[in-house]
């Protein structure tokens, strides 16, 4: 069964703390995305990776930064967490090229920043 | 990034009667994905539509790509409480995918 596993379910940290978010998957997929998911906004892309080292900017990544040193590890970094980064941050994987083109999510990190 | 509006973006309905939620965009499409999550839960892939005035169903549902490759529809008969959740439909770009804001459906036994 496909698998996207990210570290934390929840988490609380302090203003100004740096905070990691890992996600791996077991699909071999080329893909990996970071989005934050708040009310009324939808899923917005912070960050996309097409291969390992490779990163993309997606339309919010201010305050984030990414990491792949390995095809099925994808960090999302925080190097100094503020209060407006409180979210749900999902990660996704997919094929590159893309073949059906979906994305499997995992479970989510819900980052309260206080 | 790619805009693509949703609408609603709440909607209650009593259990039986029909739903429907619409995506919509300024530039055409090349292909229009749609997810479902479940509260409490994550996005999952329900179907992936390509081509000009494309219509697919799955069992209650039915999910339609304009002519004009510019909007999409996702269309529930006989609600069920089991569809309780909130539907996106997300725009596919080379390998980024620009997710719309999403209806969040309450179905009311």
């Amino acid at each position: 069964d496909v698998k996207v596993t990210q570290s934390s379910r929840y988490l609380v940290k302090r203003t100004g703390e740096k905070v990691f978010l890992e996600c791996v998957q077991d699909m071999d997929h080329e893909n990996m995305f970071w989005y934050r998911q708040d009310p009324g906004l939808g899923l917005r892309l912070i960050y996309f990776s097409y291969d390992v080292k490779m990163k993309e900017k997606g339309d919010i990544p201010e305050g984030y930064s990414v990491s792949r040193e390995k095809k099925e590890r994808f960090s999302l970094i925080l190097e100094s967490a503020s209060t407006n980064q409180t979210s749900m941050y999902l990660c996704a994987s997919s094929f590159y090229p893309a073949r059906t083109g979906e994305l499997f999510f995992g479970e989510g990190s819900r980052l309260t920043v206080l | 990034g790619q805009q693509v509006m949703q609408i609603p973006q709440y909607q209650h309905v009593q259990e039986g009667e029909d739903f429907t939620t619409y995506c919509n965009s300024s530039t055409t499409l090349s292909n229009i994905q749609w997810y479902k999550q479940r509260p409490g839960g994550h996005p999952v892939f329900l179907i992936q539509l390509v081509k000009s005035g494309e219509v697919k169903k799955q069992k209650r549902l039915t999910f339609q790509f304009g002519e004009a490759k510019k909007n999409s529809s996702l269309h529930i008969t006989a609600t069920q409480t089991t569809d309780v959740g909130t539907y996106f439909c997300a725009a596919r770009t080379g390998n980024q995918f620009y997710f719309g804001t999403g209806t969040s459906l309450t179905v009311i036994p």
